[in-house]
């Protein structure tokens, strides 16, 4: 199957600085990309979808000026999550599907702690 | 909206029981289906997925799941676990391609020797 890589897979920063997450599609271009956000013993909720060359998507109640993404390339999807507190401490994944396939395949996560 | 709904929280199995998770799901149009599987702090690994076709898909480590349309239903099912199968299952929905999936909440699968 495709794979899919992010980077990190564990960050603590400090409260008000900004973190950026990787996302890259290793054997694929990816045209879109998504994020997802995981709360401790929860569910997955979708962020955002990544659009290559153009603006991201945000869901309903995702602050897009906090959680800034970017899609320059293909193969790559970044989130930064930007003047961290500790309410933004989470588990982050992303994801990706190659092209004509239906399947998505999701990055390792990034555990992120915000102290 | 799509919305997807696993009704077990946490379900305990005996080592080399069956066992079945439960997902219904709500879809404006004929969904893609699918069950992962994350263990602790890890990603999501896929088990199965449901495009078209025979609605008795089998997938890896020896899981199966059925769609049944009447019953908007998913459900997973192992004849006999293992203890490595302790883990926490998803359920999913959604058309691939530009669309995000939506997930249920989650199934805490508790293996008791």
């Amino acid at each position: 199957g495709a794979v899919v890589s992010q980077h990190p897979s564990r960050v603590i920063c400090k409260s008000g600085t900004s973190v950026k997450i990787e996302c890259r599609s290793l054997d694929f271009q990816a045209t879109t990309m998504f994020w997802y956000r995981q709360f401790p013993k929860q569910s997955l909720m979708l962020m955002a979808t990544s659009n290559e060359g153009s603006k991201a998507t945000y869901e309903q109640g995702v602050e897009k000026d906090k959680f800034l993404i970017n899609h320059a390339s293909l193969t790559l999807s970044t989130l930064t999550v930007t003047s961290a507190h500790p309410e933004d401490s989470s588990f982050y994944i992303c994801s990706a599907t190659p092209p004509g396939q239906a399947e998505a395949f999701f990055g390792q996560g990034t555990r992120l702690t915000v102290v | 909206a799509q919305s997807v709904t696993q009704p077990d929280i946490h379900i305990t199995v005996s080592e080399g029981a069956s066992l079945e998770l439960r997902c219904n799901y709500s879809y404006g149009a004929t969904p893609y289906l699918f069950w992962y599987v994350q263990s602790p702090g890890q990603g999501l690994q896929l088990l199965l997925k449901y495009f078209s076709g025979d609605t008795l898909v089998q997938g890896i480590k020896g899981f199966e799941a059925e769609f049944k349309r009447s019953q908007s239903s998913f459900n997973l099912r192992k004849p006999s676990v293992h203890w490595s199968d302790a883990a926490e299952y998803f359920c999913a929905v959604g058309r691939g391609g530009a669309d995000g999936l939506t997930f249920g909440k989650g199934t805490h699968l508790i293996i008791q020797p």
